[in-house]
């Protein structure tokens, strides 16, 4: 059963100060990981999609990196309207569906 | 380009009553999704369609659930018998095809039941 596990589950921080959130996944056959941003009472909106170990990708203040294990989406010098609930999400290769972990709550102060 | 929409935005009924949430892809995506996400946590998948079919039904929780796509764009999704454990936000998502393919988002409908 693919399972997606993030951490942590809330996480504050000043404006400025940077930090990575986790996403540890188990899948039979990645055949992508993707990144999600929720603000409240909207829909999820797309972030990133990554296909293989190694890869990266940047937008703006974002970063998402991945690994056979585990995704990471580093945050540099966040501001406050990056607060935000980060999802991330497997896809196998079998199916076409996403399996989703909790989500970080991220909360920037100014 | 418009995204998808759903509607209504929030349903509130009674335990036992029959409701509908329907789901309008954005224009030309053949694969829809939909996902139900309880408060706190991430969404969970129901079914997905291509076209007309549904290809994936493995996610709907019970028989009271039930989703069509008659004409291979707007989605209907159906519940019976509510209960007060269907309250969530049920999402709707597409893509342009199936596969590794970004699926996006409608805004949810939040279904309340008392």
């Amino acid at each position: 059963e693919d399972q997606v596990t993030q951490s942590p589950e809330a996480l504050r921080l000043q404006e400025g100060e940077s930090s990575s959130l986790n996403c540890s996944y188990t899948v039979s056959g990645l055949r992508g990981l993707f990144w999600y941003r929720q603000d409240p009472g909207k829909g999820p909106e797309f972030l990133f999609t990554l296909y293989s170990a190694g890869e990266e990708k940047e937008k703006e203040r974002l970063k998402a990196t991945l690994t056979k294990k585990e995704s990471f989406l580093h945050i540099t010098a966040p501001k406050p309207e990056d607060s935000a609930t980060y999802l991330c999400a497997v896809q196998a290769r079998a199916g076409n569906m996403l399996t989703f972990g909790g989500g970080t709550r991220l909360m920037v102060k100014p | 380009g418009a995204g998808v929409s759903q509607t209504p935005s929030n349903k509130v009924t009674e335990k036992g009553k029959y409701v509908e949430l329907r789901c309008d892809p954005i224009s030309g995506h053949t694969a829809l999704y939909w996902y139900r996400q309880s408060l706190g946590q991430g969404p969970e998948f129901l079914i997905y369609f291509q076209g007309t079919g549904a290809a994936d039904d493995s996610g709907l929780p019970n028989d009271r659930f039930f989703a069509v796509r008659p004409e291979g764009s707007v989605s209907t999704l159906k519940i019976q018998r509510t209960e007060r454990g269907d309250s969530a936000v049920y999402l709707c998502a597409s893509s342009r095809t199936p596969g590794t393919v970004e699926q996006y988002f409608g805004p949810g409908t939040r279904l309340t039941v008392t």
